[in-house]
C-alpha cells in the first residue's frame, strides 16, 4: 500500500510569490491535515480537510489556504510569501480523522523563501 | 490551549542501554497519543498509538505508556541501537488536531 506522497520535495521561491504544495493521502483515507514545521515553533497545525470540506483550522493568516479534491488529494497554497514561511510542510492522512484514528505523515515539502 | 512538553530535549547514550523519553501535556481531554520518529530533513514515522482508554502499547523494543489523568506519557526503548538515533516526537489528539511536543533528539553511540 503506497504511503502519503507529497510533491514537490523541495521548492525555492522569492518573497511575494505564491506557491502550491500537493499531498496524495493513503488510498481510502479521507482526512488530510497540513502542518508547518520550523526550528523555532516546532510543528503547528494549519488545517484539516475531510470530504472536500475544511473541517478544522489552525491559527495561521489567510495567506495560507487549501483545498481537497473528490479523490481526497489535497493542495495547500501560500500567497505573498514571506521569509518566515520557510519551513518543512508536512501532510498527514488518516481514514476519518477525529478522535480515534492514527495519522500517517508524508516526507514533507521543504520550502525556502529568499 | 493544549501544551505538550518533552524532556529531555537531547539525550546521548551508549549502544545497548535502555532509555526513557518523557512527554507531558496540560489538558487531559485527549482521544489518543501518538509517538513519532523523525530523521533529519524527513517526515514523521508513526511508532505507537495509544488510545485514551489504554495504559500502554508495545511494538518490538518500544513500549509506550499513558497516564491520561496526570497528563504523562513515556516511551521506553530497550537495548538501544545506533539506528535508533533520531528525534522522537509525541503528539496528543484532541479530536480537532494533533498538538506536538518539541521532541527529544536521541543519539546512540556505537
Amino acid at each position: 500500500k503506497a504511503g502519503v506522497t507529497q510533491t514537490p520535495r523541495y521548492l525555492i521561491k522569492t518573497r511575494g510569490q505564491q506557491v502550491t504544495l500537493s499531498c496524495s493521502p493513503i488510498s481510502g483515507h479521507r482526512s488530510v491535515s497540513w502542518y508547518q514545521q520550523t526550528p523555532g515553533q516546532g510543528l503547528q497545525f494549519l488545517f484539516e480537510y475531510f470530504s472536500e470540506t475544511q473541517r478544522n483550522k489552525g491559527n495561521f493568516p489567510g495567506r495560507f489556504s487549501g483545498r481537497q479534491f473528490s479523490n481526497s488529494r489535497s493542495e495547500m497554497n501560500v500567497s505573498t510569501l514571506e521569509l518566515g514561511d520557510s519551513a518543512l510542510y508536512l501532510c498527514a492522512s488518516s481514514p476519518q480523522g477525529g478522535e480515534l484514528t492514527e495519522a500517517f505523515f508524508g516526507q514533507g515539502t521543504r520550502l525556502t523563501v529568499v | 490551549k493544549q501544551e505538550v512538553t518533552q524532556i529531555p530535549a537531547a539525550l546521548s547514550v551508549p549502544e545497548g542501554e535502555n532509555l526513557v523519553l518523557n512527554c507531558s501535556f496540560t489538558d487531559s481531554a485527549i482521544y489518543n497519543l501518538q509517538w513519532f520518529r523523525q530523521d533529519p530533513g524527513k517526515g514523521l514515522t508513526s511508532l505507537l498509538l495509544i488510545q485514551s482508554s489504554q495504559r500502554e502499547q508495545t511494538s518490538g523494543r518500544l513500549n509506550a505508556s499513558l497516564d491520561k489523568s496526570s497528563g504523562r506519557s513515556t516511551l521506553y526503548i530497550a537495548a538501544s541501537q545506533p539506528g535508533d538515533s533520531a528525534t522522537y516526537l509525541c503528539a496528543v489528539n484532541t479530536g480537532n488536531q494533533f498538538y506536538f511536543g518539541t521532541g527529544t533528539s536521541l543519539t546512540v553511540i556505537p
